[in-house]
């Protein structure tokens, strides 16, 4: 079976603080890949990274990184220096042999001013 | 180029009434997926279109749950007749077959909130 845990429901930070978002999966794929997504107050989910099983190698763009470990399978995202803009719904979901995605339940960060 | 776009943004309806729901693709995306979120839940699979094809449809909470894309373009997620608990934000989202080359993410819309009374 397939599984996302987001266990952090809502994070509450004030601005220019660091914040790290908790993603941990299960699968028996041995190739998968991670996302993460992000929803604004506005709706839309807003596609922020694609990861693939056989790269565990840490991402950064911006402010954002990402840490990868199969070890643990986790797949976490830490935002550094945060603004009240980064303020919204973030999913972390993967997607194995086929075609279908399985999302957390998301984690709500409110950064306030 | 146009995202994903859906149709109503927010819809309220009463109990026993009908409501389709659009879904617009970004072009030239043959695969059509539609998810669902409840209130505090996880976004949830409900079905798979190749094309006008649905490739899988287990998600599809129960027969009230109708959906469509003729010829291969836009889709349409019927409710009839709706129920509280289809209450949640309906999310569409399109991606490219993959090939060498080609991204295989899926493009979200901004999703359709149904307000279920």
């Amino acid at each position: 079976a397939q599984k996302v845990t987001q266990a952090q429901t809502e994070i509450s930070v004030v601005e220019k603080e660091d914040v790290t978002l908790d993603c941990v999966y299960e699968t028996r794929d041995t190739t998968y890949y991670l996302f993460w997504y992000k929803q604004p107050p506005s709706g839309e989910l807003v596609f922020l990274i694609r990861r693939n099983s056989f790269d565990e190698q840490n991402e950064i763009s911006g402010r954002y990184s990402w840490n990868f470990q199969k070890s643990t399978s986790s797949f976490n995202f830490t935002i550094t220096a945060s603004q009240v803009v980064d303020s919204a719904v973030y999913f972390c979901a993967l997607r194995g042999g086929t075609y279908k995605y399985i999302f957390g339940t998301g984690t709500r960060l409110k950064v306030l001013a | 180029e146009a995202g994903v776009t859906q149709f109503p943004s927010h819809s309220v309806i009463e109990k026993g009434q009908t409501v389709t729901l659009r879904c617009d693709p970004i072009s030239g995306h043959d695969n059509l997926y539609w998810y669902r979120r409840v209130m505090g839940k996880e976004i949830k699979f409900l079905l798979h279109f190749v094309k006008e094809s649905k490739q899988d449809e287990s998600g599809m909470p129960n027969n009230r749950f109708l959906a469509e894309r003729t010829g291969g373009t836009y889709s349409t997620l019927k409710v009839q007749p709706a129920e509280l608990e289809d209450s949640g934000v309906y999310f569409c989202a399109s991606s490219q077959v993959p090939g060498q080359g080609t991204n295989t993410e899926a493009f979200f819309g901004q999703g359709t909130r149904l307000t279920v009374v």
